[in-house]
């Protein structure tokens, strides 16, 4: 079955520290696509970064950076340097190509991140 | 501004009315998807079309309707055979891109309660 996991409920990190939020995906698909979302109490959602299933290297855009591990089916997003702007709701979703020729994207159900001052 | 435009932002709803979820989405993009949020369960696909007068069915289609008349637009109708209308509802469209690097863009979403 093609499926998300996020198993972080919620975290506490304290400003200005890394944290790791984990995400593990499943499918039998070899190309696809990992993305992160951020969703603020707003509640927009923010494209924070992607990797492709190709990609050899891990994406980082900024402070996020994403630890792509192809063999165990992971990938969990590194926030360095935590601000308390990034207090949020994070989603980890995969992208994959049905053979209708559209694209599906796949959601876990979110990991609530809080920074401490 | 490019963008995704959901209204309204706050729906309230009688059990037993339809009510209908404006998208409209000026990104000149092809494909456009509704999900629905709902504490504890993530994003759920609703329905999701690729091009105009085509759409199918997501994973919880049950008690919703759709249309996608323009490229534009894709309203997404909450039936009352809908049993557990309240939630949060989204829509998104894809950019292009090479395959699977186009990420999703978002309205701002609408909230839907059934009094």
């Amino acid at each position: 079955a093609q499926k998300i996991t996020q198993t972080q409920p919620g975290m506490f990190v304290q400003e200005k520290e890394a944290v790791t939020l984990d995400c593990t995906y499943d499918t039998s698909d070899p190309s696809y696509g990992l993305f992160w979302y951020k969703q603020p109490s707003s509640g927009e959602m923010i494209f924070l970064i992607y990797q492709g299933s190709y990609d050899q290297q891990n994406a980082t855009e900024g402070r996020y950076s994403l630890n792509f591990q192809k063999a165990r089916k992971s990938a969990n997003l590194v926030i360095s340097a935590s601000q308390l702007g990034d207090s949020a709701m994070y989603f980890c979703a995969m992208s994959l190509l049905l053979p209708s020729g559209t694209y599906k994207y796949i959601f876990g159900t979110g990991t609530r991140l809080k920074v401490l001052a | 501004d490019g963008g995704i435009t959901q209204s309204p932002k706050y729906l309230f709803r009688k059990e037993g009315q339809n009510v209908t979820l404006s998208c409209e989405q000026n990104l000149n993009h092809d494909a456009m998807y509704w999900y629905r949020q709902d504490p504890g369960q993530g994003l759920r696909l609703i329905y999701y079309s690729q091009i105009v007068n085509d759409f199918q069915k997501g994973d919880i289609a049950e008690g919703y309707s759709v249309s996608r008349e323009k490229k534009e637009s894709f309203p997404l109708t909450v039936t009352s055979a809908q049993k557990n209308p309240t939630a949060f509802y989204l829509c998104a469209s894809r950019s292009a891109g090479s395959p699977n690097t186009g990420e999703l863009f978002f309205g701002e979403g609408s909230r839907l309660t059934v009094l």
